[in-house]
Order: C-alpha cells, then sequence, then structure tokens
C-alpha cells in the first residue's frame, strides 16, 4: 500500500468551527490531492498541489482552503465548517499529475469521515 | 454536463454471475479510461485502465472502450463476494473525471 496517512480518520464538529484534515505521505510524489465523496456525486476534486507552496483549485474549492509547507504535508482547511462539508474526504497522490495525458493512476488514503452538525 | 455519467446502481448478483458496468462520456478527445475499485470504508484504487479504444482483459475483469458512443464497460465474470465493491469509472485528458460509482454486492 503506498504511505499515505490522513488524520484525523472520523471528527464531528459544529457549524462555525474551523477544521483541519490533514494529508501525510511517505511517497515523495510530487502532486497531492483532496477530494470530496457523496452520495450521487462520486469524487470531487477541491484542491491540489503540483509541489511545496504551489497549490491550485478544483472543481468544489469554495469554503476550502490548503496549504503544503513540505513535499510530505498537505492539509485542508475549513475556515468555518458548514452542514453541506459533510463528507468523506480522501486524499490522493501521484507522481505524474493528472493535468497531462496519462493513465492518471492515483493512490488513495483511506479518507476521513466529517460530520458538520 | 458532467463529463462522465455512471449507472448508479446498487447491483446485487448471485456469486459465479457476470456483472456489467457502464459509463457514458461527454468528450470524444478523452484518450484513457480507467476503473478504480473502493472497497467499503477504504480509498478506491486502481483497477485497470484502457487506451482508446477495444479491450483489455485481466484475469476475470475485462474492461472495454467503445468511442463511437462513447461507453466504456467493465465486465466481471464468475464473480466473487470479495469482488463486492464501489468500482468507478473515469476518463483523464488534463484532467481526471470520476463517475459517481456503482455499489456491488456478489452474494454467496
Amino acid at each position: 500500500d503506498a504511505g499515505i496517512t490522513q488524520s484525523p480518520r472520523h471528527k464531528v464538529t459544529e457549524t462555525g468551527t474551523p477544521v483541519t484534515l490533514r494529508c501525510h505521505q511517505t511517497e515523495n510524489h510530487r502532486y497531492m490531492y483532496w477530494y470530496r465523496q457523496d452520495p450521487g456525486h462520486g469524487l470531487r476534486l477541491i484542491h491540489y498541489s503540483y509541489g511545496v507552496k504551489d497549490t491550485d483549485k478544483g472543481e468544489v474549492s469554495d469554503g476550502y482552503s490548503v496549504s503544503r509547507s513540505k513535499t510530505e504535508d498537505f492539509l485542508l482547511t475549513l475556515e468555518s465548517a458548514t452542514s453541506s462539508q459533510t463528507s468523506v474526504y480522501f486524499c490522493a497522490i501521484s507522481d505524474r499529475g493528472d493535468r497531462v495525458r496519462n493513465t492518471g493512476e492515483l493512490f488513495f488514503g483511506e479518507g476521513s469521515r466529517l460530520t458538520v452538525l | 454536463q458532467k463529463e462522465v455519467e455512471q449507472d448508479p446502481g446498487p447491483l446485487s448478483v448471485p456469486e459465479g454471475a457476470i456483472v456489467s458496468l457502464n459509463c457514458t462520456y461527454s468528450n470524444s478527445a478523452f484518450q484513457y479510461f480507467m476503473w478504480y475499485r473502493q472497497y467499503s470504508r477504504k480509498g478506491p484504487e486502481l483497477l485497470m485502465y484502457t487506451y482508446s479504444s477495444g479491450n483489455k482483459e485481466d484475469g476475470r475483469f475485462t474492461a472495454q472502450v467503445d468511442k463511437s458512443s462513447k461507453y466504456i464497460s467493465l465486465f466481471i465474470r464468475d464473480s466473487q463476494p470479495s469482488d463486492s465493491a464501489t468500482y468507478l469509472c473515469a476518463v483523464n485528458d488534463y484532467k481526471l473525471s470520476f463517475g459517481a460509482g456503482t455499489t456491488v454486492t456478489v452474494r454467496a
């Protein structure tokens, strides 16, 4: 298994509170991604990173920010959590990136289940 | 319009049956087509990929792409209870886009 660790794995929080999810990799892959997975929507890209301090928005980035200060760590922050952000969040890594035409193989973490009350 | 649409299922089949999963995509420029498998409470993992049109086999799994109809399929022969999972199709053309996933249950 790819060395990807997500923390926390489960979190329950209240509307309006800040939440930070952490993704840690030991593979030294350049590209890191945050997805959310919801029933009927599949996996939707929130933000991604193509290097230290290099990040960009995905298709559902509103309400989320990210930071990558080290190759191995990619943080996802919900500045003020809302109930619509209740979801399962997956971190993924790749060594080739999905912005080129290739097989697009991503290695996923086990997910962080967030409930916003 | 979503770039890839997937039959939502769920699908329940008896052990040994053939499982057929389908997706349609919108952009004829797509060249890479993937199937990911996701076990319950786990992250997805790449099962197979196909480049351009045609079939690809890997053991009991066959991935098929029909570019004329923009249709991608995954067939599982002699299905086993261990095949019970959610299967997500994905397409890649400078951006990776996933289908919503189909949950398959193989009954022993």
